[in-house]
């Protein structure tokens, strides 16, 4: 399978730490996408960090790849009760079509 | 901006029936995706059109999935018959390109889905 998988399988924090999950993947990469799925907002895209940079910020948010190891990370800092959710790493390939191929997610509770 | 719209919502049929979901993409997504989620699990992608073709239909079980998107817009997906295993989430999700070299890459927007129960 090309799927990702991220770790841990599910966190719990306290309101106001940090929330850090990672992902491996198995071959050559366009991107990598960070998403974030809860009941009440659905799926929604969270950060791309293409496949030749090697960190991306985006407000409390920090993407880390690296390529060489087939692995990315997704820092959230200062967490909130609103940021419960599951989240998944999905990864491009291909050419033309760069189909993207979602990991399995982790599932992270902030507790206030 | 009008997000994906999604119908129905919900729906509860028994196994051996058909049903079909329907999308609208965002104004001017020129690719549209179908995604299966079963429950604990990453979204699974089915099909992916760009414009009104067919760029990866892969992983759809052709002999009872089937989707299209006429005139290149709205697009539905349908399941006959169905199968207990069909019981999922199913999203549809647009994005403005396909390839690397679009301004944003091809992040993708995904509209609320339809929970699908086959009993």
């Amino acid at each position: 399978s090309q799927q990702g998988e991220e770790d841990p399988q599910a966190l719990s924090i306290q309101e106001g730490e940090n929330a850090t999950m990672n992902c491996s993947y198995k071959t050559s990469i366009n991107n990598l996408q960070w998403y974030r799925q809860n009941s009440g907002r659905g799926l929604v895209h969270l950060i791309l960090i293409r496949s030749n940079e090697r960190e991306k910020h985006s407000g409390r948010l920090r993407v880390t790849l690296d390529t060489s190891k087939k692995s990315s990370s997704l820092l959230i800092t200062a967490s909130r009760a609103a940021d419960t959710a599951s989240y998944f790493c999905a990864t491009a390939y291909g050419g033309a079509t760069n189909k993207l191929i979602f990991g399995t997610g982790t599932l992270l509770a902030v507790q206030p | 901006e009008a997000g994906v719209a999604q119908s129905p919502r919900y729906k509860i049929i028994e196994k051996r029936q058909s049903v079909a979901f329907w999308c609208n993409p965002i104004s001017g997504h020129a690719t549209l995706y179908w995604y299966q989620q079963i429950l604990g699990q990453g979204p699974k992608l089915l099909i992916q059109f760009q414009n009104n073709g067919v760029v990866d239909d892969s992983q759809l079980p052709k002999d009872r999935f089937s989707a299209e998107r006429l005139k290149g817009v709205d697009s539905t997906l349908k399941i006959q018959p169905a199968k207990l295993e069909d019981s999922a989430v199913y999203l549809c999700a647009s994005s403005l390109v396909s390839g690397t070299s679009g301004r944003g890459g091809n992040e993708q927007f995904f509209g609320p889905g339809t929970r699908l129960t086959v009993l």
